[in-house]
């Protein structure tokens, strides 16, 4: 079985400071992981995912992501937020082999001017 | 190519009533699933499809049906509607189930019952 847990569900920070959004997972195989975002009134889209190889896994907006298995966490980054970065956030987790996403409960971010 | 696309935008509904919430896709994707969000709860999965005539209940598929007669189409049904779904619902689709595939999702229906 897979889980995902997100902590914090607010994150305030400064225009131009790190974002740092965590996410943490159990999963019973090896797991694939994904960000996602979601901006007010829309659904969701893919910042980015992980499924093998590199475990630095850079995405859009200048977000990147580590996967660290000792870990088992795949903590969101981006070095210098934005305005436009104030949104919520979705972590979330799949089986290679499996039917379903199982979702962190998200993380919103606001940034400040 | 539209993507995934809902119908309604918003909807009230009477407790008791019932309605079909639309969803369609034109990426001709395998999967479609059926989310419900609510407010500090993240997104749960309702029910999914792997395929045209083949459904599966999620975490919460009480009060709720489903029917996958197309590939591009997987409407969610509630019957007697309770205030315990008032909630943003999101269809999304991806070629195959976990493995690599991004989930791409539609912009939600927003539901009131009242």
């Amino acid at each position: 079985a897979q889980s995902v847990t997100q902590l914090g569900s607010h994150v305030s920070v400064s225009e131009g400071a790190l974002v740092l959004l965590r996410c943490n997972y159990s999963s019973s195989v090896p797991p694939y992981l994904f960000w996602y975002v979601q901006y007010p009134n829309q659904g969701l889209q893919l910042l980015l995912k992980y499924t093998t190889g590199a475990t630095l896994v850079k995405g859009i907006n200048g977000f990147e992501a580590e996967f660290k298995k000792s870990e088992t966490s795949f903590h969101l980054t981006k070095p210098s937020a934005h305005m436009s970065d104030a949104a919520e956030y979705f972590c979330a987790v799949s089986a290679p082999t499996g039917n379903q996403f199982y979702f962190g409960t998200g993380t919103s971010l606001t940034v400040i001017p | 190519n539209a993507g995934v696309t809902q119908t309604p935008k918003f909807r009230i509904l009477k407790i008791g009533q019932s309605m079909t919430l639309q969803c369609t896709q034109d990426m001709n994707h395998n999967y479609m699933y059926w989310y419900r969000q609510d407010p500090g709860m993240g997104l749960k999965l309702i029910y999914y499809s792997v395929g045209a005539g083949i459904t599966d209940k999620g975490e919460v598929p009480n009060g709720y049906n489903v029917s996958r007669s197309t590939t591009e189409d997987f409407p969610l049904r509630l019957e007697l509607a309770a205030p315990s779904q008032t909630s943003v619902y999101f269809c999304a689709s991806s070629w195959k189930a976990g493995g690599p595939d991004t989930q791409y999702f539609g912009p939600g229906t927003r539901l009131t019952v009242l």
